[in-house]
């Protein structure tokens, strides 16, 4: 099962644009990679998913190098709002166990 | 709104109890999962379930225990309470396994144990 390693917290004023990295080097080959946001007491909340390259929403950007063994989710322009919980997760397809990190903390100040 | 309801929202109990969560997973989501949050952690997967059937098994407790039922609906039983086991417990549905990782949350039960 690949493990994620994630800083536990960032810190960012408005308007600027974040990337919060990801480690995940024994990552599978089926495996892709998620990011999810939670504020305090809500459920998390899916934000993007990739498998290799880049990845581009209405919310955020996903950058993955060709080796996979990281990944980088960038919001930009944040705002006080996206202060949150952002966790990284990799998916075993196969298996379905769905673990979480330990999350990056960020903390948007005006 | 993700569309995963779970009730109740908030319980309080004493040790040595025992509690029912219930999950109602979105329309046509065949898998449901639950998830542990104590404060200031992580989420630990308990438990997954394929319609009906148990599919894949975290950092479940032997106390807890879970079942999915006919209707898709789960349960998840939490049995001799310890003050540990206060926290906010989720239930996450997607449409179908294996999937890519998009899960839908509800908003938790949040369990406290005195």
């Amino acid at each position: 099962l690949a493990k994620t390693t994630q800083p536990i917290s960032m810190d960012s004023y408005e308007g600027q644009e974040v990337n919060i990295t990801c480690s995940h080097n024994n990552i599978a080959t089926n495996d892709y990679i998620t990011w999810y946001q939670q504020f305090p007491s809500q459920g998390p909340r899916f934000i993007i998913q990739g498998y290799k390259t880049k990845v581009t929403n209405e919310v955020a950007s996903l950058f993955i190098p060709a080796d996979r063994k990281s990944s980088t989710l960038s919001l930009p322009r944040v705002s006080l709002s996206d202060t949150a919980v952002y966790y990284c997760l990799v998916g075993d397809i196969n298996f379905n166990k769905f673990y979480f990190g330990s999350g990056t903390k960020l903390n948007v100040k005006p | 709104d993700s569309g995963v309801t779970q009730t109740p929202k908030h319980l309080i109990t004493a040790t040595g109890q025992r509690v029912t969560l219930r999950c109602s997973p979105r329309s046509g989501d065949l898998s449901v999962y639950w998830y542990q949050q104590s404060l200031d952690q992580g989420l630990q997967f308990l438990i997954q379930y394929y319609n009906g059937e148990e599919r894949a098994k975290g950092n479940i407790l032997e106390r807890f225990s879970a079942q999915q039922f006919p209707d898709l609906h789960s349960e998840l039983n939490l049995s001799s309470l310890e003050l540990g086991d206060s926290a906010l417990y989720f239930c996450a549905s997607s449409v179908t396994t294996p999937n890519t990782g998009e899960l839908f949350f509800g908003e938790g039960s949040r369990l406290t144990v005195l």
